[in-house]
């Protein structure tokens, strides 16, 4: 079982649809939690970090932790063209909190 | 406030030769990473600084890999010899403060294609 699993997708929306991506992951003492999104040949670039159940919003973003079931996912609401990438769930555990296991990610396309 | 730099961008070479890599993290920043991203994988921490001291290097395989951060700033991230599977995008990220769940900001990345 990998530490951080992601359903890879493809994950097809229309634009102005919610896109909905989850994550589980194993380590039921993980502190932090992290969505980046990578376009295709670039870097991850964090767009949403969690820390604590419930759900946190930013802008059209929408994390959300479930500690007891071990999972977080991440809504977009209002999708655009510009979202299609790969969305990367990342998890720090408490031992090293500066430590991040990705998961391999879904890929995302919002057709217009 | 400029952000993370490697170099080189891409480099092609042959199995069994060896490579450098070289990162410039964000002035300050107390913490450095390197991860190998394997087409279709998420990034892998390969290993974890913090200043000039090793953090973790559990999955750096040792007996290839090799890696410093001298004066706790630039990094060089070394493989000799190369084998085919090393072939990814080494990725160099920093953060701010030491030990907590802070904001990774990444570089280009390093494209390392072995032949």
């Amino acid at each position: 079982q990998k530490e951080v699993e992601q359903n890879s997708g493809p994950l097809s929306v229309p634009e102005g649809a919610i896109a909905s991506l989850n994550c589980t992951y194993s380590d039921r003492g993980s502190q932090s939690f992290f969505w980046y999104r990578q376009y295709s040949g670039k870097s991850p670039e964090l767009i949403m970090s969690i820390y604590s159940n419930g759900d946190k919003e930013d802008g059209r973003f929408t994390a959300q932790l479930n500690k007891a079931s071990q999972y977080v996912s991440l809504l977009i609401r209002d999708s655009q063209p510009s979202d299609s990438a790969t969305y990367l769930c990342a998890v720090n555990p408490y031992t090293n909190a500066g430590k991040s296991t990705f998961g391999d990610g879904t890929t995302l396309t919002v057709k217009p | 406030e400029a952000g993370v730099a490697q170099s080189p961008r891409y480099k092609i070479i042959e199995k069994r030769q060896s490579v450098a890599f070289w990162c410039n993290p964000i002035s300050g920043h107390a913490t450095l990473y390197w991860y190998q991203q394997i087409l279709g994988q998420g990034p892998k921490l390969l290993i974890q600084f913090q200043n000039n001291g090793v953090v973790d290097d559990s999955q750096l395989p040792k007996d290839r890999f090799s890696a410093e951060r001298l004066k706790g700033v630039d990094s060089t991230l070394k493989i000799q010899p190369a084998k085919l599977e090393d072939s990814a995008v080494y990725l160099c990220a920093s953060s701010l403060r030491a030990g907590g769940p802070e904001t990774q900001y990444f570089g280009p990345g390093t494209r390392l294609l072995v032949l």
